[in-house]
């Protein structure tokens, strides 16, 4: 089955840029999206297709996609930003496309 | 606004089967491009997800738990409900569901419900 593969963590000291990075073979082909966990909270959706930022979520959020890897990075880092961090696309290799998610990136901001 | 809600049971024991309801307001499934999908999240790991319905009753599942899963809506009552039979202990988890947003017909979820934890055991 297909599948998106995320580094289990990453740290930053506050200020610095965080770069969380998502693999898979169709990323070329399709897009990406991203979900921001806080501990016992629902996730919510700070990146779609790529490198679009919804409104509300703060422009030192961006995403950028090269080849079969896509990168969240997340610029000037604050204690908030704290989270786990989830890709989204799609498989498209089945008779219909259907949603996949990453296995998740623990930011830890030191 | 738009806002979500999922119901159900907290306990279930193994084989059974879980029926859960997620009512949100806010947004019709009746308008073209809406749907509404199904996300678990077992505890201390990453999301899964289950299911989508779209607004012309298309239904969407995930592989691998398709012969266990039924999605259906009501669009009178802004209900959907999923159902999950022949539960196990594995599926303990916080069951969510999520608004998909339709932008250029790609699926992706912008808002989502607070969740449920829903525990399999005997």
């Amino acid at each position: 089955s297909y599948e998106l593969t995320q580094p289990p963590s990453v740290s930053v000291s506050p200020g610095q840029t965080a770069r969380i990075t998502c693999s898979g073979d169709a990323l070329p082909k399709q897009y990406a999206y991203w979900y921001q966990q806080k501990p016992g909270q629902a996730p919510v959706l700070v990146i779609y297709k790529d490198s679009e930022r919804p409104s509300g979520i703060p422009e030192r959020f961006s995403g950028s996609s090269s080849g079969t890897t896509v990168t969240l990075t997340i610029s000037g880092v604050q204690a908030e930003d704290e989270a786990d961090y989830y890709c989204q696309s799609a498989d498209s290799s089945g008779t219909y496309p259907h949603v996949v998610f990453g296995g998740g990136t623990k930011l830890t901001v030191l | 606004q738009i806002t979500l809600k999922e119901s159900g049971p907290t306990l279930v024991k193994p084989t059974q089967t879980l029926t859960l309801t997620c009512t949100f307001s806010g947004f019709s499934l009746s308008t073209s491009g809406v749907g509404v999908g199904w996300i678990r999240q077992p505890p201390g790991k990453a999301l899964e997800w289950l299911a989508l319905i779209y607004w012309n009753d298309d239904k969407r599942y995930s592989p691998s738990l398709k012969s266990r899963l039924t999605i259906t809506k009501d669009t009178s009552k802004n209900q959907v409900v999923l159902t999950m039979t022949n539960m196990d202990p594995v599926d303990t988890a916080t069951y969510y569901c999520a608004h998909r947003k339709d932008i250029g017909g790609y699926d992706f979820f912008d808002y989502w419900g607070q969740g449920t934890l829903v525990t399999v055991s005997s």
